[in-house]
C-alpha cells in the first residue's frame, strides 16, 4: 500500500459527461501529481499541485481541470467526455515539489467512456 | 523534452531465471524511478535510484548518470515477478519548478512455471 488513495477506483459513464476523480496524498506530502495511462499514448503527466498552487502542466486537456484543496486531497474534473479518454488515472504524491523527490502512485481510477 | 527508452520491450522467462532491463536517458536526471505495474495495473515502487547502486532483496538496481543509463537486475525470478517494469525520470530544475515524471514504454515480463 503506498498510502495514496484514490476513488472511486471503477467509473462507467457515457460520452459527453463530466465526472469527478478524487485523490488523497501519503500523510505529510505536499504534491499531488495525475497522470493518464491509455493504450495508444502510455504514461503522461498531466498537472502538478503543490501546497494549493499549480506548480507543473503537462499535456493537459482544456476538458480536464484539477485543483487541490487546503486538506491538501486533489480531484481531477473531466468534462465533455469522449471515447479516447477511456484510460486509467493516476494520482501521485511526493513530499517536496521539485524533480528529487521520490513520488508514490494510487491504485487508479479506470474510466470508461461509451 | 527528454526521452527515455527502455528494452527489451518484451522478456520471458522459466522461473528462477535471472534478468537485467535497461533504461536509457536523453538528458541529466535528478530523479530516476523504477516500478512494478502488476496485472491489475497497480503502479508499485521499486527504487528511486538518481545515481549509485542499490538491493531489494532479488531485485537490484544501478544507475550510471553521466552515462544516461540504468539497469534493472532480477534474480530467480518467481511467477509473482510477471507484469509491466517501467522507468520514469525527471531532469528537475530545482524546488519551485515543479515536477514531473517522463515514463518509458516499459518491459513487458513474463515468468512462467
Amino acid at each position: 500500500d503506498s498510502g495514496v488513495t484514490q476513488t472511486p477506483k471503477h467509473l462507467i459513464t457515457a460520452t459527453g459527461q463530466r465526472v469527478t476523480l478524487r485523490c488523497s496524498p501519503r500523510s505529510g506530502d505536499l504534491s499531488v501529481y495525475w497522470y493518464q495511462q491509455s493504450l495508444d499514448q502510455g504514461l503522461q503527466f498531466l498537472i502538478q499541485y503543490y501546497n494549493g498552487e499549480e506548480r507543473a502542466k503537462g499535456n493537459i486537456l482544456e476538458r480536464f481541470s484539477a485543483q487541490q484543496f487546503p486538506d491538501l486531497h486533489s480531484e481531477l474534473n473531466l468534462s465533455s467526455l469522449e471515447l479516447g479518454d477511456s484510460a486509467l488515472y493516476f494520482c501521485a504524491s511526493s513530499a517536496r515539489g521539485g524533480g528529487n523527490t521520490e513520488a508514490f502512485f494510487g491504485q487508479g481510477t479506470r474510466l470508461t467512456v461509451v | 523534452g527528454i526521452q527515455v527508452e527502455q528494452s527489451p520491450p518484451d522478456l520471458i522467462l522459466q522461473e528462477g531465471a535471472n534478468s537485467t532491463l535497461r533504461c536509457n536517458f536523453s538528458d541529466s536526471v535528478n530523479n530516476l524511478q523504477w516500478f512494478h505495474q502488476n496485472p491489475w495495473g497497480q503502479l508499485i515502487n521499486l527504487f528511486y535510484i538518481p545515481s549509485g547502486t542499490k538491493q531489494n532483496g532479488r531485485l537490484s538496481a544501478t544507475t550510471v548518470a553521466t552515462e544516461r543509463y540504468s539497469l534493472l537486475y532480477i534474480s530467480s525470478s518467481q511467477t509473482t515477478d510477471s507484469g509491466v517494469y517501467f522507468c520514469a525520470v525527471d531532469r528537475g530544475y530545482g524546488e519551485t519548478s515543479g515536477s514531473r515524471l517522463t515514463f518509458g514504454e516499459g518491459t513487458q515480463l513474463t515468468v512462467n512455471p
